[in-house]
């Protein structure tokens, strides 16, 4: 079964720093470019950042540039995202989601459960 | 960056009727990357259509996207229970990948 696992959410105060994680499972990850969207309480999606299957390449929404770092490790099927200089504004669910296509941007075929990060003073 | 406006903002249908969901872009989206989701509250979005008309995995064919340039539809032929939902939008560009706001289809 095809499965994404995030984790690493959590409460931290506003300029403090985050690292979370998406477990892979069913597929073969390395040929597969990843993301993060995030989902504000009662919003809209809101892309945060991708990457490419072998990592070589990152992308980020201009709202998250220079404060977060996505990162993948091939080798355990995990995908991380560093968040640093957090904001309120930054509050949402994270979710993982993997690109339907292989080795290219697109749509979301599978997507993870979300893990929730709280920033607040 | 590619501003995609979903409309209405909520949809009161029956059981049965049909819907129509509208996504309008800003600029002119390759048909090749625009995607619809369903999300349920309290879960991840699913995906429904990709590449503008083509159904993803397991997706009933009462689902059907078209549409090309700015304007794309979602349509869902005859209700059922399970599709009162939010839908939303999504394109990839070369400005990057951005989602529509969302459409409600509520039980009216």
């Amino acid at each position: 079964e095809v499965q994404l696992v995030e984790s690493g959410g959590g409460l931290v105060q506003p300029g403090g720093s985050l690292r979370l994680s998406c477990a892979a499972s069913g597929f073969t990850f390395s040929r597969y470019a990843m993301s993060w969207v995030r989902q504000a309480p009662g919003k809209g999606l809101e892309w945060v950042s991708g990457i490419s299957g072998s990592g070589g390449s990152t992308y980020y929404a201009d709202s998250v540039k220079g404060r977060l770092t996505i990162s993948r490790d091939n080798s355990k099927n995990m995908m991380h995202l560093q968040m640093s200089s957090l904001r309120v504004e930054d509050t949402a669910v994270y979710y993982c989601a993997k690109f339907e296509a292989a080795d290219t941007l697109g749509a979301f075929d599978i997507w993870g459960q979300g893990t929730m990060v709280t920033v607040s003073s | 960056e590619i501003v995609l406006t979903q409309s209405p903002g909520t949809l009161s249908l029956s059981p049965g009727e049909r819907a129509t969901l509208s996504c309008r872009a800003s600029q002119s989206v390759s048909s090749s990357y625009l995607a619809w989701y369903q999300q349920k509250p309290g879960q991840a979005p699913r995906l429904l259509i990709y590449g503008a008309s083509s159904r993803a995995t397991g997706i009933p064919d009462r689902f059907s996207g078209s549409g090309s340039g700015t304007d794309f539809t979602l349509t869902i032929s005859s209700l059922e229970p399970e599709d009162f939902a939010v839908y939303h939008c999504q394109q990839y560009g070369t400005s990057g990948l951005t989602f529509g706001g969302g459409t409600k289809v509520e039980i009216k």
